[in-house]
């Protein structure tokens, strides 16, 4: 069975600091793995998504992450942290077979200025 | 952008009753999809529906729930006989293709709150 975890319900940096948000996954066969971004009373937003291919994946807004897969993480990252990031990040995992997301539960991204 | 658009963003519903939560999903999109969030809880895969019919569902989506396409642009879900632990928020996401090759657009959500 997938499973996604994310280390960290809270994360807290200061404005123009590192993004680092960590997530490991667990999959029987090579799995999709995506990040969503979910800011307050809003949808989920498709940041970026690693499906084949190159292991380092940018997506929007200048985030990035990098699929390990001797180490089962997709660990999301930014250089310089900016006061719109602060938001609720969903690291998730799909078989290539499947249509469901099974999500993490979340990291919530405090930018302090 | 074209969008997933989710009414009403907030539902209000005594226990017991039914509810239908509406979705429109983007114009050419093929495959719908419902989730639910509990309050401070992960985003739950509740089902997925293609060609009129559900393709997969978990768990959660007991005999309680439905899933509907009316008519040629709208999604609906309902649930028969709330329950208080229904309260979530529900989230509508359509995609163009199946096996994730196409990103899943998610709509904005619709809080269910059951009293």
């Amino acid at each position: 069975a997938q499973s996604v975890t994310q280390l960290g319900s809270h994360v807290s940096v200061s404005e123009g600091a590192l993004v680092l948000l960590r997530c490991n996954y667990s999959s029987s066969v090579p799995p999709y793995l995506f990040w969503y971004v979910q800011y307050p009373n809003q949808g989920l937003q498709l940041l970026l998504k690693y499906t084949t291919g190159a292991t380092l994946v940018k997506g929007i807004n200048g985030f990035e992450a990098e699929f390990k897969k001797s180490e089962t993480s997709f660990h999301l990252t930014k250089p310089s942290a900016h006061m719109s990031d602060a938001a609720e990040y969903f690291c998730a995992v799909s078989e290539a077979k499947d249509d469901k997301i099974i999500f993490g539960k979340g990291t919530r991204l405090h930018i302090l200025p | 952008e074209p969008e997933v658009t989710q009414t009403p963003s907030h539902q209000v519903t005594q226990m017991g009753q039914e509810v239908i939560l509406r979705c429109v999903p983007i114009s050419n999109h093929l495959y719908f999809y419902w989730y639910r969030q509990i309050l401070g809880q992960k985003v739950e895969f509740l089902v997925s529906f293609y060609n009129n019919e559900i393709s997969e569902k978990s768990e959660i989506f007991d005999d309680q729930f439905s899933v509907e396409r009316p008519d040629g642009s709208n999604f609906t879900l309902k649930i028969r006989s709330t329950k208080l632990e229904d309260s979530a928020m529900y989230f509508c996401a359509s995609s163009s293709l199946a096996g994730l090759s196409q990103p899943q657009h998610f709509g904005d959500g619709t809080r269910l709150s059951i009293l």
